[in-house]
């Protein structure tokens, strides 16, 4: 499925650098979520938004900057970051129906790594 | 406050054999179920989902999933498991008019031969 498109796929960067991972959506929908996913651990959910607005920060470190100038794209900015925040991270979208009844699409998500 | 539980690590079967993953949620009222597949370098993909009404819900793929309000359960089935259903499977659930899907940790699942 490429509704949901993730760049990079793979990210190896120093605990001193800066970088942002990109998600975009091709399905019209208007919320959109960032999750974190480590190994024996249980997805994460990092942040939301709805229409563009955060709705929803899981007590996230600072490190993590999230934005989302539309509703087809975000972004998580990353600075500073520590070797725990080595993980898989993943974009998913969902039509904003009544309640939680509309599935989150998800992309395929970063891989990324923490020297 | 919501919860899921998948008991089940890691199953192994044979190809051709059936096979039963199991889910459990905590919820104080009627819940959105789902289960997720992941192949190994993708994303999630959506199995299935139950909302409302029939208890049994069919799936992509072949499989099926059964509510069941009393055990507090959402199993998921197939009854002939192919070697391309190796992946790991995730169950979640969410609550009525918010965003939120809380994920079990996932049962890993191999196919042999």
């Amino acid at each position: 499925e490429t509704g949901v498109t993730q760049t990079p796929r793979h990210l190896v960067m120093g605990m001193t650098n800066k970088k942002s991972l990109k998600c975009e959506q091709h399905l019209g929908h208007n919320a959109m979520y960032w999750y974190k996913q480590s190994a024996k651990k249980p997805l994460e959910l990092m942040f939301v938004y709805n229409f563009k607005e955060q709705t929803e920060n899981n007590s996230v470190p600072s490190r993590f900057s999230p934005e989302c100038p539309n509703s087809s794209h975000l972004f998580l900015h990353l600075h500073t970051l520590q070797p725990e925040d080595s993980a898989l991270y993943l974009c998913a979208s969902s039509g904003r129906g009544e309640g939680s009844n509309q599935p989150q699409h998800f992309g395929d998500g970063t891989r990324l790594s923490i020297l | 406050a919501q919860s899921v539980t998948q008991p089940d690590i890691h199953i192994t079967v044979s190809e051709g054999a059936s096979l039963e993953l199991r889910c459990n949620y905590s919820y104080g009222a009627t819940p959105y179920l789902f289960w997720y597949v992941q192949s190994p370098g993708q994303g999630l993909q959506l199995l299935l989902k139950y909302f409302s009404g029939d208890t049994l819900v069919q799936g992509i793929k072949g499989f099926e999933a059964e509510f069941k309000r009393s055990q507090s359960s959402f199993n998921l089935r197939k009854p002939s498991v192919h070697w391309s259903d190796a992946a790991e499977y995730f169950c979640a659930v969410g609550a009525y008019n918010t965003d939120k899907l809380i994920f079990g940790t996932g049962t890993r699942l191999q196919v042999f031969p």
